[in-house]
Order: structure tokens, then sequence, then C-alpha cells
């Protein structure tokens, strides 16, 4: 079983729609959680970070589930500028270091 | 404040060549790391360095070195390139600490082994 699982899409959407991708992880002992934005061909850039009481970003709300082990993320109002891959990623404390481990990511199509 | 910086952008190798990519941030960030990107493999981490003067092996680490010349940089090289090595490879940097890692990328070298 992956460590990080996401559903890899696509998602196509039309502008304005809401969305909402999930994302489960395996380990328990994981500390902290986040959403990256990929776009093609270029670097994961931090969306948001998530936690435990959830958190809303503008048009973006992420929640975090410990006891079932998943997170989400919902974007409302999408724009075609949305459109990118969303990577979950979760921390995993090892001794003094943490360890980001990555999903494979959700690819988003908004069209207009 | 250019965040994190990585040179060459691209890259071709022949088999068995050397080279090492460059990496540098200017946020202050304890921790650098080094991963590479495969189409359906997602992120993978090669090494990292916890702080300046340490560096550990993440995931796939064989066929790379690894040296953290300074707290602001952090280099991999591949000493002998092998088409497997044929990936995008970030590097990124955090401040560790508080039990949060939030990471922070540079633009990515594409490199190509034939």
């Amino acid at each position: 079983r992956k460590e990080v699982e996401q559903d890899p899409g696509p998602f196509n959407v039309p502008e304005g729609a809401t969305v909402a991708f999930n994302c489960t992880y395996s380990n328990s002992a994981s500390q902290s959680f986040f959403w990256y934005r990929q776009d093609c061909r270029k670097e994961p850039k931090l969306l948001m970070s998530v936690y435990s009481s959830g958190n809303e970003d503008g048009r973006f709300t992420a929640q975090l589930n410990r006891a079932s082990q998943y997170i989400s993320l919902l974007i409302r109002d999408s724009k075609l500028s949305d459109s990118a891959t969303y990577l979950c990623v979760v921390n995993t404390r090892s001794g003094n270091t943490g360890k980001l481990i990555f999903g494979q990511g959700t690819t988003l199509q908004v069209k207009p | 404040n250019a965040g994190v910086t990585q040179t060459p952008k691209f890259q071709v190798l022949k088999t068995g060549q050397s080279m090492t990519l460059q990496c540098a941030q200017d946020m202050n960030h304890n921790s650098m790391y080094w991963y590479r990107q495969d189409p359906g493999m997602g992120l993978r981490l090669i090494y990292y360095s916890a702080s300046e003067g340490t560096t550990d092996k993440g995931e796939v680490p064989n066929g790379y070195n690894v040296s953290r010349l300074n707290k602001r940089e952090f280099s991999l090289r591949l000493e002998s390139a092998a088409p497997s090595q044929t990936s995008v490879y970030f590097c990124a940097s955090s401040r560790l600490g508080q039990g949060r890692n939030e990471q922070y990328f540079g633009p990515g070298t594409r490199l190509t082994v034939t």
C-alpha cells in the first residue's frame, strides 16, 4: 500500500464548479499535512498547510481527519487558472528530521 | 529574495559521464533536500541534509552523492550517469521545527542520459 494515496483523475470541471479531492495516508504517526500545487513542467508550490481544525484560504478549504487518516481539499468557484496537479503531502517525523511523503497528484482541468 | 535556485536548468549526458547539480537557497533555512520526479512515480527523496554538516539517504540514493557545502548550498553529484537517472531533479529547503516542514522548491533540472 502506498504511504499517500490520491485519485490521479483527471477531474474535468466547468468554470465556477466546486470540486473536492481526497487523499489517504497510512502512517498514523504523521505530524503535519500539506497541499501543494504543481503546474505542468514547473516545481511544486505550497498551496496550504492543513490543520486539525480545518482551514480556509479564499476559495480553498482543507480538512484533516486523523481518525480516518484522510485529508481533503475543496475548491469553490473554480477558475481556469486552477488547472494544475494537486499534490497531497504528509510529513512523517523521524528523529530530528522530517520527511515529506508525496502523493502522485490529482490532475484538475477547469474548462470554460 | 530569489528563494531556491538550481543550475543547470537542462542537461544531456552520455552514459558514464558525471555531473554536479547545484542548489542554493537564501531563506536561511536549515534543511535542504534533493528529489527526483518521474512520470507516474511522484516525487521521491534522494538525499537530504537536516542541518549544515549532516547528510542522510532518502528513498532512492543509489548512484548519487551529495555535499552540503554551507548553510546555503547543497549539491547533488552523479558519478557515472545511467539512462535510469533520466528525470527531473528538484531541490527544496525548509526550516524544520515544531513538527512542521513546509518545503520550498527550486525550478528543477531536466536531465536526460542517453
